[in-house]
């Protein structure tokens, strides 16, 4: 079945630094979706990208669709510690409306 | 504020017990997921259903996990008999159709089996 892997699992910055997370799925992709997850809470939307080669920004994020639509990419820029949690990427393979999440990556961002 | 609402938030249950975890959808949401979270497996999808139809349940452990939608208001995820490595987070969610738009997820139900 389809997999969708991130790396690295878990990263740890001080407040400024840059941090990414990559997205890697089996299967091509039609859709890919961010989700963050604060501790002890739920995923929350991030925003979607549908198109090969798709990038989005949105303040100090950058989101990343690659031209194969089977990899993406979340790019903070000046990490704060409001960025701290759990970052999900999730897929739709095909045509279907399931939605696979990613095995997520943990960041936690210290003064 | 549209919401999904899960409950309980919290569940605490022997071993064996019957165990039935309720979401309502938001409104006009046509598309509800079950997820289960644990440290080990992440966010795993266990059902999900649109206009009320399970499409995909592959999964849930068939052969003691139910997953219904007995009217468009209320999805329900049941296990029977309960063991301890079900004690995870459920997350209900619900998307809008088409379904290629974001999931709205409830809090969760933190379920835990001794």
């Amino acid at each position: 079945g389809q997999q969708v892997m991130q790396i690295p699992q878990y990263q740890h910055v001080q407040e400024g630094e840059d941090f990414t997370t990559y997205c890697n799925s089996s299967t091509t992709l039609s859709n890919i979706q961010w989700y963050k997850q604060r501790p002890g809470g739920h995923p929350v939307f991030l925003i979607q990208l549908v198109k090969s080669g798709e990038v989005k920004k949105q303040k100090r994020l950058t989101f990343q669709f690659g031209e194969a639509k089977k990899n993406s990419s979340l790019h903070i820029t000046a990490t704060q510690t409001t960025d701290v949690g759990t970052y999900f990427c999730a897929g739709r393979p095909g045509t279907a409306s399931k939605l696979t999440f990613g095995t997520g990556t943990r960041l936690q961002v210290t003064l | 504020d549209a919401r999904v609402t899960q409950t309980p938030r919290h569940k605490v249950t022997e071993m064996g017990q019957e165990v039935t975890m309720r979401c309502q959808p938001i409104l006009g949401h046509n598309t509800v997921f079950w997820y289960r979270q644990t440290m080990m497996q992440g966010l795993e999808l266990l059902a999900y259903f649109r206009n009320r139809a399970p499409l995909d349940d592959s999964g849930m452990p068939k052969d003691r996990f139910s997953a219904e939608m007995p009217d468009a208001t209320l999805a329900t995820l049941k296990i029977q008999p309960s063991e301890p490595r079900d004690s995870a987070v459920y997350f209900c969610a619900s998307g809008p159709d088409p379904a290629w738009t974001e999931a709205f997820f409830g809090q969760g139900t933190r379920l835990t089996v001794v």
